[in-house]
């Protein structure tokens, strides 16, 4: 039990256009949801936390505008990157907590921005 | 202000050599605590966790780690690395589920 899919694994978009990522909790309910941004060699950096149903609360520095996140159910999470260029490539992981232990997280997508 | 640290940024030990990787957190309270392993380009991994009880925690892979309180530490040991060890450590914090910066572990042959 307790898994997270993340969708898609990688996508390859052109700079302007945006790249929506889903996150979603398959086998439970997930009160709270996180997004991270990885970069090559470097460690998670938190970007957002989501409750399902409110604005998401975004860790300082970090776009809300550009970075769209929709937590419209309690499975669904979805992070948009609006006007994608260059510098966003990145590599996104999602995570999906049900409010007792661990959160869950799922596999990344690996976005390119060309 | 809240934070987790993890001091080494590279550690390289030999196989079969013993390892410890250390992580320090900054919280008002005791949090949950987790060490997660990353490969490359791969997900995470949770390797143990640590909410209350027992300060020793057996995890996945033989890698257990110790919660010292008075020291605001929660460091990943095992006895014996192999060589499918090497990757990506992070330790993290349930508060707000932030990370470590993380220690790349290299296994010598």
């Amino acid at each position: 039990g307790a898994v997270v899919s993340q969708h898609p694994s990688w996508v390859i978009c052109k700079s302007g256009t945006s790249v929506k990522i889903e996150c979603r909790s398959l086998d439970f309910q997930a009160t709270t949801m996180f997004w991270y941004r990885q970069f090559p060699k470097q460690s998670l950096m938190l970007m957002a936390t989501s409750n399902e149903g409110s604005k998401a609360t975004y860790e300082q520095g970090v776009e809300k505008d550009k970075f769209l996140i929709n937590h419209a159910s309690l499975t669904l999470s979805t992070l948009t990157v609006t006007s994608a260029h260059p510098e966003d490539s990145s590599f996104y992981i999602c995570s999906a907590d049900r409010g007792d232990t661990e959160a869950f997280f799922g596999q990344g997508t690996r976005l390119t921005v060309v | 202000a809240q934070s987790v640290t993890q001091p080494d940024i590279h550690i390289t030990v030999s196989e079969g050599a013993s390892l410890e990787l250390r992580c320090n957190y900054s919280y008002g309270a005791t949090p949950y605590l987790f060490w997660y392993v990353q490969s490359p380009g791969q997900g995470l991994q949770l390797l143990l966790k640590y909410f209350s009880g027992d300060t020793l925690v057996q995890g996945i892979k033989g890698f257990e780690a110790e919660f010292k309180r008075s020291q605001s530490s929660f460091n990943l040991r095992k006895p014996s690395v192999h060589w499918s060890d090497a990757a990506e450590y992070f330790c993290a914090v349930k508060n707000d589920m932030r990370f470590g910066a993380g220690t790349r572990l290299t296994v010598k042959p």
